[in-house]
């Protein structure tokens, strides 16, 4: 079965500072989503990314698909305390249908 | 706004004794879905109603039963919650299972002890 792997699995940053999240599956990827979680919440959508070399950008906030590498990362510049959660990415399990199957998280903290 | 609903956000049951958690959504969604997730553990798909069509995991447990009374409510009902059962449930909607590509959207969930 298919298996996403997050990194790093925590990461503390200070405010201001630019970071980077990535995400790599085990087997192909179709659909690739990033969503942000906050501490006892529902996850919120961020981007779908759908083709490789693939980026897409909402506010401070970058994702790109490496379709060959199956790896996606999302990029966060100039990082602010309202970027603070966790990073959870998804993955469709086929190009057939919606099923998604996720990362455990990268857990972002921000120092101010 | 056009949302996906649970309730309640937080609930408190006894071991053994029988629970149920309420979706609603207002996206006119196809597709309902409902994970568990434990803590730092990634959500866990345990079934989704198509329609009327109810679709389990292969590991989901017998515990974990599902209803779907209409388009826009679907209900998770733990016969004998367990410890192990103790999660966030997370209910989710798509507009249609069969095309990929698209996000799931996703309540605030429900938090869910067990004493």
């Amino acid at each position: 079965s298919q298996e996403l792997e997050q990194s790093p699995q925590s990461l503390i940053v200070q405010e201001g500072k630019n970071l980077t999240i990535n995400c790599t599956s085990s087997k192909t990827l179709y659909g690739l989503y990033w969503y942000k979680q906050k501490y006892g919440e529902g996850l919120i959508f961020l981007m779908m990314l759908q083709k490789g070399g693939e980026e897409k950008s909402h506010e401070k906030i970058t994702a790109k698909l490496d379709e060959k590498k199956q790896q996606s990362s999302l990029h966060i510049t100039a990082s602010q305390p309202s970027h603070a959660g966790i990073y959870l990415c998804g993955a469709d399990r086929s190009a057939r249908d919606d099923k998604i199957i996720f990362g455990k998280g990268t857990r972002l903290h921000i120092l101010p | 706004d056009a949302m996906v609903i649970q309730n309640p956000r937080y609930q408190v049951t006894q071991f053994g004794k029988p629970v149920t958690l309420s979706c609603s959504q207002t996206l006119n969604h196809n597709v309902m879905y409902w994970y568990q997730q434990k803590s730092s553990q990634a959500p866990k798909l345990l079934f989704h109603y198509y329609d009327k069509d109810f679709n389990n995991e292969a590991d989901t447990p017998d515990n974990f039963q599902s209803r779907r009374p209409n388009t826009s409510f679907c209900f998770l009902d733990i016969r004998s919650p367990g410890l192990g059962d103790a999660a966030m449930y997370l209910c989710a909607t798509s507009r249609d299972i069969t095309d990929p590509y698209q996000p799931q959207h996703f309540g605030d969930g429900t938090r869910l002890s067990i004493l």
